[in-house]
């Protein structure tokens, strides 16, 4: 079954809204990783969240890791027509292997 | 850098045949790993090396040998091609995963098997 669970799958939003992605795990998570495809390409790593409750910005957009360190969020303010992609969610247990959620393709409208 | 490069690009295979999928990396990076990525399943691990002489399984091995014996290259072996192995393969690699450095992934292979 799937490690890490991602919502939504889809979203369409209007160029200047906001969007949101949630991840959510059944176990604690030793850290996360969030990463970004466009369409046609391949993964490119966007940020990695470690400490529980942790919070980091670049720009945009905002990065969340839960207290219990089970679910992490990340969340674009006033989305730009160069957002549009898959965001995916990576988490790592105690072990050598990621387990990506299935990501939620955001689309904006101009 | 080229960082991770992939061959080849795409490959179309009749089912029961066998090939191999090439990935190198030239920034000297200990761990390596195979992904498939299938609409709605996001990528699944299929097998990862933590070093030269190191492999491993992930998620989704049946199907799928691997080999490391150096640290640039990492091949994947399908023996006997199958429809359900029509798929985009990605390779990534990162410099130590124990201290969850990033991933960086090659361009991918479009395979279709029929």
């Amino acid at each position: 079954g799937q490690q890490v669970m991602q919502i939504p799958q889809y979203q369409h939003v209007q160029e200047g809204e906001d969007f949101t992605t949630y991840c959510n795990s059944s176990t604690t998570l030793s850290n996360i990783q969030w990463y970004k495809q466009r369409p046609g390409g391949h993964p490119v790593f966007l940020i990695q969240l470690v400490k529980s409750g942790e919070v980091k910005k670049q720009k945009r957009l905002t990065f969340q890791f839960g207290e219990a360190k089970k679910n992490s969020s990340l969340h674009i303010t006033a989305t730009q027509t160069t957002d549009v992609g898959t965001y995916f969610c990576a988490g790592r247990k105690t072990g050598n292997q990621f387990y990506f959620g299935t990501g939620t393709s955001l689309t904006v409208i101009p | 850098n080229a960082g991770v490069t992939q061959t080849p690009k795409f490959q179309v295979l009749k089912t029961g045949q066998s090939m191999t999928l090439q990935c190198a990396q030239d920034m000297n990076h200990e761990y390596m790993s195979w992904y498939r990525q299938d609409p709605g399943m996001g990528l699944r691990l299929i097998h990862y090396s933590v070093g030269a002489g190191i492999t491993d399984q992930g998620e989704v091995p049946n199907g799928y040998n691997v080999s490391r014996s150096t640290t640039e290259d990492f091949p994947l072996r399908l023996l006997s091609a199958a429809p359900s192995q029509t798929s985009v393969y990605f390779c990534a690699s990162s410099y130590d995963l124990t201290s969850s450095y990033e991933q960086y992934f090659g361009p991918g292979t479009r395979l279709t098997v029929t």
